[in-house]
């Protein structure tokens, strides 16, 4: 079974000011890692993804996240906020391996709300 | 464009009656998803289907039910028996042989029972 912690359930930030929204999770199988976003009142929209390669990717918008998998984390980044950043922010897995119980469903972190003030 | 579409946006019911969310996709995803949403809690799966004329319960399912009648649609009707059904509800599909498997989202239904 998979299961998926985010560490922080509000981050409140300065605009302009670096931010780092931490996640964990906890698979006994390899998974894909994914970051979604939230705005209010709206669906969530990929934010990115980490399939296999480099551990270190990028969004079109600034955000990056690292996967380290000694620490089985997959914590998000983003070196200078804008006030259009506020959102909530949830991390995903699901497992690599078709097959899997859980193949396909994504499963998901309780969400960090991203408050970035002027 | 393809896309996820989920109407109405906003419903609005009195207690004790049933109510279907509609839930198209014209993505060709074989899977599909219901979601449900509460402040605080997170995203919770309420069932899902990975190929038509099937599908599965997922971790909250007592008082609701779906169908799968055709690829492109997975409607969603919440019964009198659930007895907390005010809540935000998602709609999601992927692809369910392709990885990673990523789910595309729909725009959501907030249902107000009262």
């Amino acid at each position: 079974a998979q299961s998926v912690t985010q560490l922080d359930s509000q981050v409140p930030v300065f605009e302009e000011a670096p931010v780092e929204l931490r996640c964990n999770y906890s698979s006994s199988v390899s998974v894909y890692l994914f970051w979604y976003v939230q705005y209010p009142n709206q669906g969530l929209q990929l934010l990115l993804k980490y399939l296999s390669g480099s551990t270190l990717v990028e969004s079109i918008n600034g955000f990056e996240a690292e996967f380290n998998k000694s620490q089985t984390s997959f914590h998000l980044r983003k070196p200078s906020v804008h006030i259009s950043d506020t959102a909530e922010y949830f991390c995903a897995v699901t497992p690599t391996l078709y097959g899997s119980s859980n193949t396909g469903k994504l499963i998901f972190g309780q969400g960090t709300t991203l408050q970035v003030k002027p | 464009d393809g896309g996820i579409t989920q109407s109405p946006k906003y419903l609005f019911r009195k207690e004790g009656q049933n109510v279907t969310l509609s839930c198209e996709q014209n993505l060709n995803h074989d899977a599909m998803y219901w979601y449900r949403q509460d402040p605080g809690q997170g995203l919770r799966l309420i069932y899902y289907s990975q190929i038509v004329n099937d599908f599965q319960k997922g971790d909250i399912a007592e008082g609701y039910s779906v169908s799968r009648e055709k690829k492109e649609s997975f409607p969603l009707t919440v019964t009198s028996a659930q007895k907390n059904p005010t809540a935000f509800y998602l709609c999601a599909s992927s692809s369910s042989t392709d990885p990673p498997y990523e789910q595309y989202f729909g725009p959501g239904t907030r249902l107000t029972v009262t």
